[in-house]
């Protein structure tokens, strides 16, 4: 039973550009959470999904962050334009449930750079 | 605003010796913690959780201890190992969704 999938691993990206990262939740597992790391801080909320659907985008910057799970494939955070502050360590997690009832089991992580 | 906090970013201690991580909340509507271990170019590993209507979870070597009134949280390892070392993460959650994860308390035990 393969765990949560994230990919690229590492993405480096200009100012400006796009940045797509991957997040494959373990199988059977309906409900994925997206967080981002920043040096010298701990891991911070940014979106809770199901599929088709998002639950909970409070941690969402306003803008140039979006977020889907679509009925098939992966879960997509991407960011627009990015900027230098963008650069982190972006995690998600899935758990069978929702709510929070149930621990998280988290991926490897993408670390992005914006040059 | 963080609502979980980890004071000490580091911690050593001797192998074969107790390791007590802390964590401190502020909200009293938290109602389930958690702990997870991190490792380098890894992503957390969940390690135990307690709900808010205990005071102590135990699973092997790894007790979580809850002080709801001085909302304070602990992670007690013992004995330590080599391969405890790694950065250890409390998280909290009230009723809904998003977790709260404190800062982090890096754990290096010496053999």
């Amino acid at each position: 039973n393969a765990g949560v999938m994230q990919n690229p691993r590492h993405l480096v990206r200009r100012r400006g550009q796009e940045a797509r990262l991957r997040c494959s939740p373990m199988k059977g597992h309906s409900h994925v959470y997206w967080y981002r790391q920043l040096p010298e801080e701990g891991l911070k909320f940014m979106v809770y999904l199901q599929k088709e659907n998002i639950i909970d985008e409070s941690g969402m910057p306003k803008e140039r962050f979006s977020a889907e799970f679509p009925k098939e494939g992966p879960s997509i955070l991407r960011i627009q334009q990015v900027v230098r502050g963008d650069s982190a360590a972006y995690f998600c997690a899935s758990s069978p449930f929702g709510g929070g009832a149930y621990e998280q089991y988290f991926g490897p992580g993408t670390r992005l750079t914006v040059t | 605003d963080q609502q979980v906090k980890q004071n000490s970013p580091s911690l050593s201690v001797q192998e074969g010796r107790i390791s007590i991580l802390n964590c401190d909340y502020t909200n009293s509507m938290f109602d389930y913690f958690l702990w997870y271990k991190k490792y380098p170019a890894e992503g957390p590993t969940f390690l135990i959780s307690i709900s808010s209507i205990k005071d102590k979870n135990e699973d092997g070597r790894f007790t979580v201890f809850l002080n709801k009134s001085a909302k304070h949280l602990s992670l007690h390892i013992v004995p330590s190992q080599p391969g405890d070392s790694a950065v250890y993460f409390c998280a909290a959650k009230e009723e809904g969704n998003q977790f709260y994860f404190g800062t982090g308390t890096s754990l290096t035990v010496i053999p």
